[in-house]
């Protein structure tokens, strides 16, 4: 079975920190994904990454900047954090080419906090 | 413009009755269709997809969904719901020149009461 762990399930951090989320993924997948969740907004895609040290921008990644120095491990960082990013932060995975059908397999979420 | 729309943002249903959550999308070309359901504070799980082939998808947990091509539509069904299926899911749709990347629907809250 694929496995995305993600650092943390919490974090509350002060306004202006500089803020690390980590995901690993064991199955090798060249796709990794960071997103955010929202009430009554789904997911909203931040950044994405082919492979290593390549990284592509999504929908909304104003205030995120992200890092992929090994294939399993992509991180997403909040160079200073704000109230307004306080959100579920979810990392995803999948395969590219080979026959990989863009099926996402989600890590468990972290629930940042920004007071 | 290609989107997905999710129009219910809660669907309620006696256990043991049949479910449907909809979703549909506006796309040009043929489409992936995806099913994903989270339970409280957790990732979302993979429930289903299609990509082609046969308009009936089968999936986990019992639940199938039906591609529409010229309703545009891929709801997902139940025969027979369980309380265990209350849950957030989304509909997701990987379009045509978007390499890799899935926009997802707002989601739907499933409640399935006694």
């Amino acid at each position: 079975d694929v496995k995305v762990t993600q650092s943390s399930r919490y974090l509350v951090k002060r306004t202006g920190e500089k803020v690390f989320l980590e995901c690993v993924q064991d199955m090798d997948h060249e796709n990794m994904f960071w997103y955010r969740q929202d009430p009554g907004l789904g997911l909203r895609l931040i950044y994405f990454s082919y492979d290593v040290k390549m990284k592509e921008k999504g929908d909304i990644p104003e205030g995120y900047s992200v890092s992929r120095e090994k294939k399993e491990r992509f991180s997403l960082i909040l160079e200073s954090a704000s109230t307004n990013q306080t959100s579920m932060y979810l990392c995803a995975s999948s395969l590219w080419g080979r026959g990989g059908t863009d099926t996402q397999y989600f890590g468990p979420g972290t629930r940042l906090t920004v007071l | 413009a290609q989107s997905v729309a999710q129009p219910e943002d809660q669907v309620n249903v006696a256990e043991g009755n049949p479910l449907t959550v909809k979703c549909t999308y506006s796309v040009s070309g043929n489409p992936y269709l995806f099913w994903y359901v989270q339970y409280p504070n957790r990732g979302l799980q993979f429930l289903l997809k299609y990509i082609t082939g046969d308009n009936l998808v089968k999936g986990s947990y019992g639940f199938e969904a039906e591609f529409n091509k010229s309703q545009t539509s891929f709801h997902l069904k139940k025969p027979s719901a369980l309380v265990s299926d209350s849950a957030l899911y989304f509909c997701a749709v990987r379009f045509t020149g978007t390499a890799s990347k899935l926009t997802f629907g707002t989601g739907t809250r499933l409640q399935v009461t006694l």
